[in-house]
């Protein structure tokens, strides 16, 4: 079975532009996940939707930041402005919204903003 | 805040068992214990998770304690593979809207030849 899919797996931009990270979830999977990892502040959750519907975006560092969930099959992360600070590695992980379901995870996308 | 305690490191020697403890005192009765593995680069792997009994599958067994307030991860016979950082992590399934993860630091397990 395909796993959760990330795209790109690496991206290098500058500060100012805007970064789109892509995921697929598995099929099946009605709750989606995007998490960041950084040495200083370990794994963080940015938002998670259920059923594409976005249920807790208290993560989300600041208004640079959206995420949406047009369909079942597809999520993005966009970062408009983005600044240094936002280098990191972005985690998207998918489950069936059931009690005990384990979070499947990507294998990220690290970025790097110079 | 995580709600677990783990060692932040771990020595194993290769092929024998590693027994990884974690702490959870203030667990709930709708709260289930996962365990996860994230080896360098890589996205965390879900490795097991229990609520109240012990469980066991193809990658390790998971000892939870009577009271629910610790538990220990078991790998039976560790490889040098088996390197990796490892999350216990408490997480509410009560209802429609799962709980999110809330990573700690975890535990550096260092399996050594």
């Amino acid at each position: 079975d395909a796993g959760v899919i990330q795209s790109p797996r690496h991206e290098v931009t500058e500060m100012g532009q805007e970064v789109t990270l892509r995921c697929k979830p598995i099929s099946g999977h009605n709750s989606l996940f995007w998490y960041r990892q950084t040495m200083m502040r370990g794994l963080e959750l940015l938002i998670y939707f259920n059923n594409n519907v976005p249920i807790d975006d208290s993560g989300m560092p600041e208004d640079r930041f959206s995420a949406k969930m047009p369909n079942a099959s597809f999520s993005t992360l966009k970062i408009q402005p983005s600044e240094p600070r936002d280098s990191a590695v972005y985690f998207c992980a998918s489950t069936r919204d059931r009690a005990g379901s384990p979070l499947h995870f990507g294998n990220g996308t690290r970025l790097t903003v110079t | 805040d995580a709600k677990t305690t783990q060692p932040p490191s771990m020595d194993c020697a290769e092929g024998r068992a590693a027994n990884l403890p974690c702490n959870h005192s203030t667990i709930s009765g709708n709260e289930y214990v996962y365990w996860y593995r994230q080896i360098h680069s890589q996205g965390p792997q879900y490795i097991i998770h229990g609520l109240k009994n012990n469980e066991t599958n193809e990658m390790a067994s998971l000892i939870i304690t009577e009271d629910r307030k610790s538990s220990t991860l078991i790998l039976p016979h560790a490889t040098l593979r088996d390197t990796a950082v490892y999350y216990c992590i408490v997480r509410d399934n009560y209802g429609g809207s799962q709980g999110n993860l809330i990573f700690g630091k975890g535990t550096k397990l260092s399996v050594k030849p």
